[in-house]
């Protein structure tokens, strides 16, 4: 299954733009990346998603690298209710959904 | 629509007990699926199913069972617990798992003495 690997933590200041980075070298052509996020107590909830162009929503931003190695979810003004746990996962032809140990966002007002 | 819903919230088990971790789902969803999360630690696959009568393991499927009757229902069995089983855990459901949405439960909280 293919693997991705983030930064442990970030910090952004409130109202700033926020880049959380993910690399998944081993990504496969089918594979989509998906974002999800954890709020303190609750189960994750859905971000955003892609296969090879970049893509925005209401929420935030998806820019994929042109290998698709690596992917950047983009935040554009942190509030203190976005921090939370961020995850980049990808989905398999296996039917597996695998989360990795995300990246723990901290906003500082 | 209620969404994913579990039951229950909380559960105190003594160890060697077994019990079920209800799960319900009224989006028509095929694709289900139960999570792990110890503390401080991401999500880990336990089972998961394609559409009713077919389930699969996941990362960790040991001490754990699943069946899929209906589209709706997807239980998770515990068949005899164990400390190391102390966790929370977490449903999801969705139309196809690689490019929908899932949506998750508010989970399980279970505690093994």
């Amino acid at each position: 299954d293919a693997k991705t690997t983030q930064p442990n933590s970030m910090e952004s200041n409130e109202e700033e733009p926020v880049h959380l980075p993910c690399n998944h070298s081993t990504i496969s052509g089918t594979d989509y990346i998906h974002w999800y996020r954890q709020l303190p107590s609750q189960g994750p909830e859905y971000v955003i998603h892609g296969l090879t162009s970049n893509v925005n929503n209401r929420m935030a931003s998806l820019a994929i690298a042109e290998d698709r190695k690596s992917s950047t979810l983009i935040l554009h003004r942190a509030t203190l209710r976005d921090a939370a746990v961020y995850y980049c996962i990808l989905s398999s032809g296996t039917y597996k959904y695998i989360f990795g140990t995300g990246t723990r966002l901290k906003v500082l007002a | 629509n209620a969404g994913v819903t579990q039951t229950p919230k909380f559960q105190v088990l003594k160890t060697g007990q077994s019990m079920t971790l209800q799960c319900a789902q009224d989006m028509n969803h095929e694709y289900m699926s139960w999570y792990r999360q110890d503390p401080g630690m991401g999500l880990r696959l336990i089972h998961y199913s394609v559409g009713a009568g077919i389930t699969d393991q996941g990362e960790v499927p040991n001490g754990y069972n699943v069946s899929r009757s209906t589209t709706e229902d997807f239980p998770l069995r515990l068949l005899s617990a164990a400390p190391s089983q102390t966790s929370v855990y977490f449903c999801a459901s969705s139309f196809s798992i690689s490019t929908d949405t899932q949506y998750f439960g508010p989970g399980t909280r279970l505690t093994v003495l």
